[in-house]
């Protein structure tokens, strides 16, 4: 099984800045097969980035996804309110399993 | 609209079953292959289960194989999951999901999400 491993626990940063997300996978995810969700209080978590760094529908470009092999990385440039939630990373190559998850909250 | 209202959760003893539903709207059911995932209480996200367009394929994590039963009705738009000998680790809310891909087999990649339903073990 494929173990991902999420850094930070908890980022905490101000609306304007820039957000950095790790996924850090214990073997090499075949055909980058990786996915970022964010999932809200009391939602249900949306899927944001496919393929390691395709955007999915309704998602603004101030998202962005990248990395290959074990180590990924989700971007967000310019934090709005609305973009302080958790989020996790899933492979998909393997079976399928998620990270931890990186809480981001409002400094 | 895609939709997927889950149903059927509740407490439940440990070592009894449950049969958890999902109703779906707004795409083309045959289409897709369909998942369960679960997220215990203040936890994070654990994949269950798929099953293909046709249920012809199946797959279970290795934490509820041999236990729950996926499987889907296409006349009804329905997918289930029938959970047998509960545990109190089984206590989680249990989302069921839409493949992204249209094809005959999956990539467990979930697009749409219902508002999952909750199944809590306890004595």
């Amino acid at each position: 099984e494929i173990v991902l491993t999420q850094s930070p626990g908890t980022l905490s940063l101000s609306p304007g800045e820039r957000a950095t997300l790790s996924c850090r996978a214990s073997q090499s995810v075949s055909g980058s097969y990786l996915a970022w969700y964010q999932q809200k209080p009391g939602q249900a978590p949306r899927l944001l980035i496919y393929g390691a760094s395709n955007r999915a529908t309704g998602f603004p470009d101030r998202f962005s996804g990248s990395g290959s092999g074990t180590d990924f990385t989700l971007t967000i440039s310019r934090l709005e309110p609305e973009d302080f939630a958790v989020y996790y990373c899933q492979q998909y190559g393997s079976s399928s399993t998620f990270g931890q998850g990186t809480r981001l909250e409002i400094k | 609209e895609v939709q997927l209202v889950e149903s059927g959760g509740g407490l439940v003893q440990p070592g009894r079953s449950l049969r958890l539903s999902c109703a779906a709207s707004g795409f083309t059911f045959t289409d897709y292959a369909m998942h369960w995932v679960r997220q215990a209480p203040g936890k994070g996200l654990e994949w269950v289960s798929t099953i293909n367009w046709n249920g012809g394929s199946i797959d279970y994590a290795d934490s509820v194989k041999g236990r729950f039963t996926i499987s889907r009705d296409n006349a009804k738009n329905s997918l289930y999951l029938q959970m047998n000998s509960l545990r109190a680790e089984d206590t989680a809310l249990y989302y069921c999901g839409k493949d992204f891909t249209d094809s005959s087999g999956w990539q467990k990649l979930l697009d749409y999400w219902g508002q999952g339903t909750l199944v809590t073990v306890s004595s």
